[in-house]
């Protein structure tokens, strides 16, 4: 595609329900990235691949978070027994550098997330 | 990561000139400046990016001292469609862990 799709764009959940956030990619880039970004707050860094290896996952929050990338392209990011702490934007990002994104990211429109 | 200073907030009226200034004291050798974007209930966009002096593209320009030690972000001739959240960022250019700050919203009035 054009750009970065992401999905759904909004999703609600109730607490303790398992959510799983589908991002696509733009076609051949090679690196993709996760982010979340609170209400007010600027985005922060969850996870990174490099095709379909996840080379930094430093900043997921608890292990309840678990992002894939199976064949180097579509990603998934999941979120399980979701908390109210989990409610935010989860942004997807790709470039086609190979750890060097620098100005280069292409960030798709988000997925908010809301848990009641 | 350096560390970078940016207003919270900033108003403008449609045509004038918008200057964000971020410090980032502690920026290192190889370190770069970078800008984006955020309009609501959208992902970042990139602006801008710069080492040193001046650079220039269709959207903005960025301002960088000799010392580097602060950068200036130039909007020209702003229009209500500009108003947004702006991020200073500074990194290497191998970074990947992007640090956005909380930006500063510029508010573009008619």
């Amino acid at each position: 595609g054009a750009g970065v799709s992401q999905s759904p764009r909004y999703k609600v959940a109730k607490r303790g329900q398992d959510v799983a956030l589908r991002c696509d990619p733009i076609s051949g880039h090679v690196s993709l990235f996760w982010y979340q970004q609170a209400l007010g707050q600027g985005p922060e860094f969850l996870t990174y691949f490099q095709n379909e290896a996840q080379l930094d996952k430093s900043g997921l929050p608890s292990d309840r978070f678990f992002a894939e990338r199976p064949e180097g392209s579509v990603s998934t990011l999941k979120i399980q027994r979701t908390q109210q702490e989990d409610s935010a934007v989860y942004l997807c990002a790709s470039s086609s550098s190979r750890g060097s994104p620098t100005g280069e990211l292409f960030f798709g429109e988000g997925s908010r997330l809301t848990v009641l | 990561l350096a560390k970078t200073t940016q207003p919270i907030s900033m108003d403008s009226y449609e045509g004038q000139e918008v200057n964000i200034t971020c410090s980032h004291n502690n920026i290192a050798t190889n370190d770069y400046i970078t800008w984006y974007q955020q309009f609501p209930s959208q992902g970042p966009r990139f602006i801008i990016q710069g080492y040193k002096t001046k650079v220039t593209n269709e959207v903005a320009s960025l301002f960088i001292p000799a010392d580097r030690k602060s950068s200036t972000l130039s909007l020209p001739r702003v229009s209500l469609s500009d108003t947004a959240v702006y991020y200073c960022l500074v990194g290497p250019a191998n970074d990947y862990k992007l640090s956005f700050g909380a930006g500063t919203t510029v508010t573009v009035r008619a």
